[in-house]
């Protein structure tokens, strides 16, 4: 089946120690998303991925990086993670037009000691 | 600025019963609507699309209706079930390949 995968599912890491984050696609969609979603809160948007194009929310940290070397995979990279970096990060992706519906993963639960 | 509101935060209801979830947003000039279900600890599961030219769409027990002028969505389970309870989500696809998504109504059907 087609789907999104994040690896891993549960990640624990020290403060300030980087951390990266993987997602893989096998939808063969266009655009790539990270959301970071904190306990009973919506999912937030950090960054998308149209192609190769990285488009970067405004009011997302600096500490926050990603990659995507190719159309199946896109990483999350936390540069110095602090304790309120810890939550859920939900990979998602979605057809070449605006209108597409959006796709999903797992997530990764990420702790921070 | 795009704002997307979930009433009630919380629903309680015995098995069987068919129960209305709520979902307004501020700005109409969306291009759809999408309903997701995410139950504890993991992530989203897609269970409807709204297109903004649409007015419901359904899946099994569930129907989505969307009123573009009033900015109202609405998530109807028919005959709920347990395996019914989690968390449900609304998000307002505004363009530019972003999604606005409210804080949830978290449900909760008893056997």
């Amino acid at each position: 089946d087609a789907m999104v995968i994040q690896n891993p599912r549960y990640q624990v890491t020290q403060f300030g120690k980087p951390v990266t984050l993987s997602c893989s696609q096998t939808l063969n969609h266009n655009v790539m998303y990270w959301y970071q979603q904190k306990s009973s809160q919506a999912p937030k948007l950090l960054f998308h991925y149209y192609d190769k194009d990285f488009n970067n929310e405004a009011d997302t940290p600096d500490n926050f990086q990603s990659r995507r070397p190719n159309t199946s995979f896109c990483f999350l990279d936390i540069r110095s993670p602090g304790l309120g970096d810890a939550a859920m990060y939900l990979c998602a992706t979605s057809g070449r037009t605006g209108g597409n519906e959006q796709y999903f993963g797992p997530g990764t639960r990420l702790t921070v000691t | 600025k795009q704002e997307v509101t979930q009433i009630p935060a919380a629903l309680s209801v015995p098995e069987g019963e068919n129960l209305v979830l709520n979902c307004s947003f501020t700005d109409s000039a969306i291009y759809n609507l999408q309903w997701f279900r995410q139950d504890p600890g993991k992530g989203l599961t897609s269970l409807l699309l709204i297109q903004s030219s649409q007015r419901e769409q359904t899946s099994g027990r569930l129907n989505a209706s969307l009123d573009k002028s009033s900015g109202r969505s609405t998530l109807y389970i028919a005959a709920s079930q347990p395996g019914d309870s989690a968390t449900y989500l609304c998000a307002a696809n505004t363009g530019f390949q972003k999604l606005v998504f409210g804080t949830g109504t978290r449900l909760l059907v008893s056997p």
